[in-house]
């Protein structure tokens, strides 16, 4: 079958960096997708690894490790607006469950 | 462009009773996609489409029916609605699942089923 993994929740202070881990388990990966969620409102899409390495887009950044099955997202200089849930998806859009992350002042 | 557009944006439907929810995307994709998400979880598949005239299942297609008559629209139809289909239900859409591409989400429609 398949699966992806996410810690529920996370919490963290403004300007501070946190990362969120995804590890899956899925038969014809291509790639991982980060999309954030405020409460009640739609997924956006944040980033994609189809390689291993980092990607990074302006204070965020993708990681992906192939090998291992798993991947993060780096958050840095965390605002107040970051307060949201982040899933991880694969492609055949297998979505985990989400990372509650609470960012505190 | 407005994207991706859901209608209606909420419903309260009694059990047994059936309705259809409309997606509808003015960038020309040609993947188009129905998930609903219950509290606290994650976005479940329920059906997708490659293309106009077609249509396959996901991961949770039980009690739900799809179609895509236009490239533009894709329909979701209860056809006898039930307590445990009480949910939030997205439509996103993508150009292709080609490497990077990015799928597009409609703001959602909000179903309780009595």
């Amino acid at each position: 079958g398949q699966s992806l993994e996410q810690p529920s929740e996370v919490t963290a202070v403004e300007g501070a960096i946190v990362q969120i881990n995804c590890t899956y388990q899925t038969s014809g990966f291509y790639g991982l997708s980060w999309y954030q969620q405020h409460d009640g409102g739609a997924p956006t899409f944040l980033s994609y690894n189809a390689l291993d390495g980092l990607e990074e887009t302006g204070r965020f950044s993708s990681f992906l490790s192939r090998s291992d099955s798993y991947g993060y997202l780096l958050l840095q200089e965390l605002q107040m607006k970051d307060s949201a849930s982040y899933f991880c998806a694969v492609t055949k859009l297998i979505f985990g469950t989400g990372t509650l992350l609470a960012v505190q002042p | 462009n407005a994207g991706v557009t859901q209608t209606p944006k909420f419903r309260v439907l009694k059990t047994g009773q059936s309705m259809t929810l409309l997606c509808a995307q003015d960038m020309n994709h040609e993947y188009m996609y129905w998930y609903r998400q219950d509290p606290g979880m994650g976005l479940r598949l329920i059906h997708y489409s490659v293309g106009e005239g077609t249509t396959a299942k996901g991961e949770v297609p039980d009690g739900y029916n799809v179609s895509r008559l236009k490239k533009q629209n894709f329909l979701l139809g209860l056809e006898s609605a039930a307590p445990s289909q009480t949910s939030v239900y997205f439509c996103a859409s993508r150009y292709a699942p080609t490497l990077g591409d990015t799928q597009y989400f409609g703001p959602g429609t909000r179903l309780t089923v009595l």
